[in-house]
This record gives structure tokens, C-alpha cells and sequence, in this order.
């Protein structure tokens, strides 16, 4: 089993729409957890941290469930440059951040 | 500008010739590793860094290596190259410890060739 698991899609969605991606991990000891995005043949940068409250970053919300080990991200109202793929990352100890393969979106007009 | 630079940018060689891909940071961190992405495998650590003369092997280390004798600077060397080492390769860096660890900043990318 993958330590970090995503639906690698596509997510083909319109713009406008309401997006929700889950992410699961294997570890139960992770400490931290991010996202990340990466668009096509470029490098990874990040998105947004999730915190264990929850947290929103104007149209991103990102959301931690501990118990079933998975996180969320949800994009309210997609727009066109939203495409690209979410890289999950989740680290549990100092040194080592665990990529996921990343969720494909395309968000079309 | 804060940036990790890498270069060569694109690079096709053949099976056995040595190279090195070279990796500069200019925001004094101290942490630097190289992953490997491959479809469907994702990001992969090769080798990290925490600081000078200090290196450690990640998840995918065989047939690479690396040094670090200067903070900035973080080369990877295929000794003798390979087809399956046809990828495209990240130099990332970020500051240790850190109060956001997950904030590591990536290189633009080495998309490499070996025939």
C-alpha cells in the first residue's frame, strides 16, 4: 500500500463549479500535511498547509480527519488557470516530506 | 530573487557518460534534496542534505550520487547513466528545522535523457 494515496482523475469540471479531492495516509505518526500544486512540466509549490481545525485560503478550503487518516482539499467557484495537478504531502518526522502522485483538474469554460 | 536554480534545464546524453546536474540555492537554507517524478510514481527522494558535508540517502538513491561542500550548492552525479534514470529530476530546499517544514521550494526542473 502506497503511504500516500490520491485518485490520480482527471477531474474535468466547469468553471464555476464546487471541486473536492481526498487524499489518504497510511502512516497513523504524520505530523504535517499540505498541499501542493503543480502545473504541467513545472515545479511542485505550495498551496496551503491543513491544520486539524481546518483551514480556508480564499476559494481553498483544506480539512484533516485523523481518525479515518485523510485530508481534503475543496475549490469553490473554479476558474480556468485552477488546472493543474494537487500534490497530498504528509510528513511524520523532521527530515521527509511523502508525496502523493497528484489529482489531475481541468477546469474547462 | 529567492530561488533554486538548476541546470542544464534539458539533457540528453547516452548510457555510460558521466554527468551532473547542478543545484544553487540563494536563500541560506540549510535543508536541499533531489527527488526524481515519474508518471504514476510521483515525487521520489533521491538524496538529501540537512546541512555542509552532510548527505543521506533517500528512498531511490542506486545509481546517483551528491555532495554539498557549499550551502548554496547541492550537484547530483550519475556516475554511468542509465535509460531507467530517464526523468525529470527537482532540486528543492528549504530552511532546518523550520517552523513550516512543508514550505520547501523546488527548482525548476531537469527533464533528463538516456538513450
Amino acid at each position: 500500500r502506497k503511504e500516500v494515496e490520491q485518485d490520480p482523475g482527471p477531474f474535468n469540471v466547469p468553471e464555476g463549479a464546487t471541486v473536492a479531492f481526498n487524499c489518504t495516509y497510511s502512516n497513523s505518526a504524520s505530523q504535517s500535511f499540505f498541499w501542493y500544486r503543480q502545473d504541467c512540466r513545472k515545479e511542485p509549490k505550495l498551496l496551503m498547509s491543513v491544520y486539524s481545525s481546518g483551514n480556508e485560503d480564499g476559494r481553498f478550503t483544506a480539512q484533516l480527519n485523523r481518525a479515518s487518516q485523510y485530508i481534503s482539499l475543496l475549490i469553490r467557484d473554479s476558474k480556468l488557470s485552477d488546472s493543474a495537478t494537487y500534490l497530498c504531502v504528509v510528513t511524520y518526522n523532521t527530515d521527509k516530506l511523502i508525496f502523493g502522485t497528484g489529482t489531475r483538474l481541468q477546469v474547462f469554460p | 530573487e529567492a530561488q533554486v536554480t538548476q541546470n542544464p534545464r534539458y539533457l540528453i546524453t547516452v548510457t555510460g557518460k558521466k554527468l551532473t546536474v547542478t543545484c544553487s540555492q540563494n536563500m541560506n537554507h540549510e535543508y536541499m534534496s533531489w527527488y526524481r517524478q515519474d508518471p504514476g510514481l510521483g515525487l521520489r527522494q533521491i538524496y538529501y542534505s540537512m546541512n555542509v558535508e552532510v548527505t543521506d540517502k533517500g528512498d531511490v538513491p542506486e545509481g546517483y550520487k551528491v555532495s554539498r561542500k557549499e550551502k548554496r550548492n547541492f550537484p547530483l552525479i550519475l556516475e554511468s547513466p542509465s535509460p531507467n534514470q530517464t526523468s525529470l529530476y527537482f532540486c528543492a530546499s528549504r530552511p532546518f528545522p523550520g517552523t513550516s517544514f512543508g514550505t520547501q521550494y523546488f527548482g525548476p526542473g531537469t527533464r533528463l535523457t538516456v538513450l
